[in-house]
């Protein structure tokens, strides 16, 4: 199944709890990145990755936490789930910076914490 | 028109007539500009790119313009379908080392009656 998979699809968690996202990607893509998507909005972005063992901040960090310890993987972590983090997740991929800005996009992770 | 929050920006087509989408952009040095295609409970979908050193490129039923003496931007579809039903986002990029790091736009509804 070449593409981008996240799990879990759906999640509730309490405030306070802490939760790890996954993503994952058969596509040997170097860039990796997660937005969120709060409802009538468009996508920020939380963090990104250009490769194995290097990440950096997006516009939206705080609250969160990423690694990338290998090219497949980009788990995003949260921890002291609040109920601002209520939103869509979405992990993108895309190989490299030459070929321009479109990339694949996971189904999403719907989030709410309560 | 502009909106804020949860009021996306909506246009309803009949089935067959042609759409015309707008996204005012707000980054002069922005060097790459994406439309994506978002379905009820999907992530976004690639459909078409353009460079700023171009103001025209067309596809498979669908044209981007780009005019960046106002910094704007519209996609225009063809013969609309009703699977062309979805929430359409702009995104602009900057040059340089920007790693992909895409400005997604809030999104306009298009609604398809057949």
């Amino acid at each position: 199944n070449a593409g981008v998979t996240q799990t879990p699809k759906f999640r509730i968690l309490k405030i306070g709890q802490s939760m790890t996202l996954q993503c994952a990607q058969d596509m040997n893509h170097n860039y990796m990145y997660w937005y969120r998507q709060d409802p009538g909005m468009g996508l920020k972005l939380i963090y990104y990755s250009v490769g194995a063992g290097i990440t950096d901040k997006g516009e939206v960090p705080n609250g969160y936490n990423v690694s990338r310890s290998t090219t497949e993987d980009f788990p995003l972590r949260l921890e002291l789930a609040a109920p601002s983090q209520t939103s869509v997740y979405f992990c993108a991929s895309r190989p490299s910076r030459t070929t321009g800005g479109g990339r694949l996009f996971g189904a999403g992770t719907r989030l709410s914490v309560l | 028109g502009e909106s804020v929050g949860l009021h996306l920006p909506t246009l309803s087509v009949q089935e067959g007539d042609n759409s015309i989408i707008n996204c005012a952009y707000s980054n002069s040095a922005s060097d790459y500009f994406i439309w994506y295609k978002q379905e009820s409970g999907k992530g976004p979908q690639f459909i078409i790119d353009i460079r700023s050193n171009m103001d025209k490129r067309q596809g498979q039923r669908v044209t981007v313009l780009l005019n960046k003496t106002v910094k704007h931007l519209s996609l225009q579809i063809a013969a609309t379908q009703p699977g062309d039903s979805a929430v359409y986002f702009c995104a602009e990029m900057p040059g340089g080392t920007s790693y992909g790091k895409l400005t997604f736009g809030q999104g306009t509804i298009l609604t398809v009656h057949p």
